[in-house]
């Protein structure tokens, strides 16, 4: 079946440290790759996604880009804040036939200042 | 526009007590979903809904029950509650089945059964 895969947290930065969180899945066909992020107390929301081979999804500074030859949608960034320090997941979800979203276990960051 | 609601937001609960967990949209989504979140793990779908009047199982449906008369609201009833069901869950919605289509998160309720 269908797997997404992250590197186990947590990681901790330096603030203005570059970001790589990795993520790899399995998967048939073409699906939709996204990561969410959570903030203390809260609930997951969208940071970015992507919808097909090669499309880079990018918010607030974070990248992704769908490598199909890779089956990965690595997460990074250029200059980490304190404010960034959260957990991440990495999910896909097929453009049919199913309803439903596969999620990774999530990698926790912690920005240090 | 509040997105997804859910209460409450913390719950400590007794072996054996029945509980509720409510969950609402005002996004006119069709597709709803419950997950569970155990300490530092992913999350694991318990229930989801494609539609009022239509609901399916996902990977961790036992002890749990749903149903969805509306298309707002999602409730998740919990029976004879264990100490496994110790989590927090959370409740999102999404609009039509197309590719990429993104989940809106509520905030979570943290349960604790003792």
């Amino acid at each position: 079946g269908d797997s997404v895969t992250q590197m186990e947290g947590p990681v901790t930065l330096s603030e203005e440290a570059f970001l790589t969180i990795n993520c790899t899945y399995t998967a048939t066909g073409y699906p939709s790759l996204f990561w969410y992020v959570q903030y203390p107390g809260e609930g997951l929301q969208l940071l970015l996604k992507a919808t097909k081979a090669d499309d880079k999804g990018s918010n607030k500074g974070f990248e992704a880009t769908y490598r199909k030859e890779t089956t990965s949608f690595h997460l990074e960034k250029g200059s980490v804040q304190v404010s960034d320090s959260a957990v991440y997941f990495c999910a896909l979800t097929h453009t049919s036939g199913t309803y439903k979203y596969i999620f990774g276990t999530g990698t926790r960051l912690k920005v240090l200042a | 526009n509040a997105g997804v609601t859910q209460t409450p937001k913390f719950r400590i609960l007794k072996i054996g007590q029945s509980m509720t967990l409510q969950c609402a949209q005002d996004m006119n989504h069709n597709y709803m979903y419950w997950y569970r979140q155990d300490p530092g793990m992913g999350l694991k779908l318990i229930y989801y809904s494609v539609g009022a009047g239509i609901t399916d199982k996902g990977e961790v449906p036992n002890g749990y029950n749903v149903s969805r008369s509306t298309t707002e609201d999602f409730p998740l009833r919990l029976e004879l509650a264990a100490p496994s069901q110790t989590s927090v869950y959370f409740c999102a919605s999404s609009g039509e089945r197309t590719g990429g289509e993104t989940q809106y998160f509520g905030p979570g309720t943290r349960l604790l059964v003792l």
